[in-house]
């Protein structure tokens, strides 16, 4: 079983709303990641997280804040969001974030999110 | 720079054979992977290779070749369902993938 969930799968808020993305995975990965990806474009990485910590942030605007309650969840939560914020936003996992043989990243379905 | 080449579009005929190229510059390198993604879905993960050779998965095989910083995508007896963009990725010394843009594959009957 290679399932990522995530919830929701469409979500459209304004600018002053707060928001939260989440995704789930029962495959016992240790490394679940945060990516963003507009129409045409590959995905673009924003935070990995490994053994629940959090050991990458690609610079991502404090707008965004991402939060691993266990190892099974990873949540995304949405403030003060801008109109240029509107993209699929998928949610990764693979068994760890470093050495590990393939260490292939399963992706869920996606948030496709849209800022008005 | 860290960079990855693949065409942008190709169109192919129903049961015919493609193959999609990708070239990388990267620094580092740990293993190379395929995706496929249909418009407005995930990436699905569709193969790896680390070492030099050919991973050969059903209709779909994978070419690496490490000295020369390439890898291509076969894709045999191709269906209308094989109408999708091919994601390269190339997993850098750091362990981060770096992506390629995408080869948007059009089938036609």
């Amino acid at each position: 079983d290679t399932e990522v969930t995530q919830t929701p799968k469409h979500l459209v808020m304004g600018m002053t709303n707060k928001k939260s993305l989440k995704c789930e995975q029962h495959m016992g990965h240790r490394a679940m990641y945060w990516y963003k990806q507009k129409a045409k474009k590959p995905p673009e990485l924003m935070f990995v997280y490994s053994y629940e910590k959090l050991s990458i942030n690609e610079s991502v605007p404090s707008r965004f804040s991402p939060e691993c309650p266990n190892s099974s969840l990873l949540n995304l939560h949405l403030h003060a969001l801008q109109p240029e914020d509107s993209a699929l936003y998928l949610c990764a996992s693979s068994q760890t974030s470093g050495w590990g043989g393939t260490d292939t990243q399963y992706f869920g379905p996606g948030t496709r999110l849209t800022v008005l | 720079g860290q960079n990855i080449d693949q065409p942008t579009e190709m169109t192919a005929t129903e049961g015919a054979i493609v193959q999609i190229n990708c070239t990388y510059q990267t620094s580092g390198f740990n293993g190379l992977f395929w995706y496929q993604q249909h418009a407005g879905e995930a990436p699905t993960f569709l193969s790896y290779n680390v070492l030099d050779g050919l991973e050969e998965k059903g209709r779909f095989s994978s070419f690496l070749s490490r000295s020369k910083g390439y890898s291509y995508l076969l894709l045999k007896e191709l269906q209308m369902k094989d109408s999708a963009s091919y994601l390269c990725a190339v997993r850098d010394s750091n362990y981060q993938l770096i992506w390629g843009a995408g080869t948007k594959l059009i089938i036609k009957p």
